[in-house]
């Protein structure tokens, strides 16, 4: 069965530091990742994807993706209160479909 | 675009009644998601369709549960008959799959209460 783990949390940073939100999977054969922000009570937005190894930045936000070990990473630099929100790790499936499989997302507190 | 339109935003039933939600994913997209996300179970997939052909109805908890795609523009997933353990948020998801890249857009849910 395809997992995605991630540590529940919740994480607390103060603001303006680096929080560094880490996601494993069990699917060798995935694809691709992706990063989605959920404020409660709200629908799953993407922030960012990555495909290939190594490190994708996107203003304040870096993925980072390592296959060997099959960890995903996503750090928010400067972190401000307007990040806290859950963040939700996905794997891209393989098999033809596609289709992403989530984890339970990790709880991010980003207090002043 | 207005993006992934799902109604209604809430729902509150009775058990036993037959509960429908509707989702009007993003124009020219080819794939359509239904999720369920509860505190307990987090997102889960219930059912997946790709060109409004459903590939994957395996997170479809039971036979009360049933969705359909007519067209490119419409889906809809019945809960027939309704159970209080059926409480959730439902999230309608699009995408334009290309390869292995594909993004999904999600839409703002149904909140459903089953009483």
């Amino acid at each position: 069965q395809k997992e995605v783990e991630q540590n529940s949390g919740p994480l607390s940073v103060p603001e303006g530091a680096i929080a560094s939100l880490n996601c494993t999977y069990s699917d060798r054969g995935s694809q691709s990742f992706f990063w989605y922000r959920q404020y409660s009570g709200k629908s799953p937005e993407l922030i960012m994807s990555i495909y290939s190894n190594g490190d994708k930045e996107d203003g304040r936000f870096t993925a980072q993706l390592n296959k060997a070990s099959q960890y995903v990473s996503l750090l928010i630099r400067d972190s401000q209160p307007s990040d806290s929100a859950t963040y939700l790790c996905a794997a891209g499936a393989t098999g033809g479909s596609y289709i992403p499989t989530f984890g339970r997302g990790t709880s991010l507190i980003v207090h002043p | 675009d207005a993006g992934v339109i799902q109604s209604p935003r809430h729902e509150v039933t009775e058990m036993g009644q037959e509960v429908t939600l509707r989702c009007k994913p993003i124009s020219g997209h080819n794939s359509l998601f239904w999720y369920r996300q509860t505190m307990m179970r987090g997102l889960e997939l219930l059912i997946y369709f790709n060109n409004n052909v459903p590939i994957d109805d395996s997170g479809m908890p039971e036979d009360r549960f049933s969705a359909k795609m007519p067209n490119a523009s419409f889906s809809t997933l019945k809960i027939q008959p309704s159970e209080p353990r059926d409480s959730a948020v439902y999230f309608c998801a699009s995408s334009f799959q290309t390869g292995a890249q594909e993004t999904q857009y999600f839409g703002p849910g149904t909140r459903l209460l089953v009483l």
